[in-house]
């Protein structure tokens, strides 16, 4: 069975900083990788995926993600961290040996500090 | 929200209440979702829904039944509401990527 971790409950940075926060999985199969962001009484909104193809993927916001099989990494990167990247992020996965079942980690708060 | 409305936002339930939480789509797709959130514990799935008249259990679904009456809506029944019910409820419509709706917040005392 497929499994998400997000290693860090909490990841703290200074605005204009860069930003890193991490995902690994687990599947049988071939995995689709996604990222989703929440903000406070919302729900999750769509950051990103990988589906296939090139390595590091582009997605809203200015965030981007790379795709790493050897170490069945998902890490999520900005370059310039903003204060209203602030929020709660979600990793997920979905094993094309599973249906539709998709996963998603624990979650990590990020605080991005003034 | 995506396209995805649910109703209601808050509730409160004693236990034993029940109730049922709605949701509604407003595209065509097949494949509907109901996952819970606990604090630390990311998002669990209930239920899915592949297509109309469809239904299968996720990893936590005991004391939680639903309904694909359509292809727009899919329901979330709680017959005998528990206290380890309390969680924001969130449904969510496919394809891939999943697109969520903004959460029902139920409590149970």
């Amino acid at each position: 069975a497929q499994s998400v971790a997000q290693p860090e409950d909490q990841v703290k940075v200074a605005e204009g900083n860069p930003l890193t926060v991490k995902c690994t999985y687990s599947v049988s199969g071939n995995p689709y990788l996604f990222w989703y962001v929440q903000y406070p009484n919302r729900g999750l909104q769509f950051l990103l995926k990988y589906i296939t193809g090139d390595n590091l993927v582009k997605g809203s916001y200015g965030f981007e993600a790379e795709f790493n099989k050897s170490q069945t990494s998902f890490h999520l990167k900005k370059p310039s961290a903003l204060v209203s990247d602030s929020a709660l992020y979600f990793c997920a996965v979905r094993d094309d040996n599973y249906g539709q079942n998709f996963v998603f980690g624990p979650g990590t708060r990020l605080s991005v500090l003034p | 929200n995506a396209g995805v409305t649910q109703t209601p936002k808050f509730q409160v339930l004693k236990t034993g209440q029940s109730m049922t939480l709605q949701c509604a789509q407003d595209m065509n797709h097949n494949s509907m979702y109901w996952y819970r959130q606990d604090p630390g514990m990311g998002l669990r799935l209930i239920y899915y829904s592949a297509s109309e008249g469809t239904t299968d259990k996720g990893e936590v679904p005991n004391g939680y039944n639903v309904s694909r009456l359509n292809k727009r809506e899919f329901s979330l029944r709680l017959e005998s509401a528990a206290p380890s019910q309390t969680s924001v409820y969130f449904c969510a419509r496919g394809p891939t990527p999943l697109h969520f709706g903004n959460g029902t917040r139920l409590t149970v005392t």
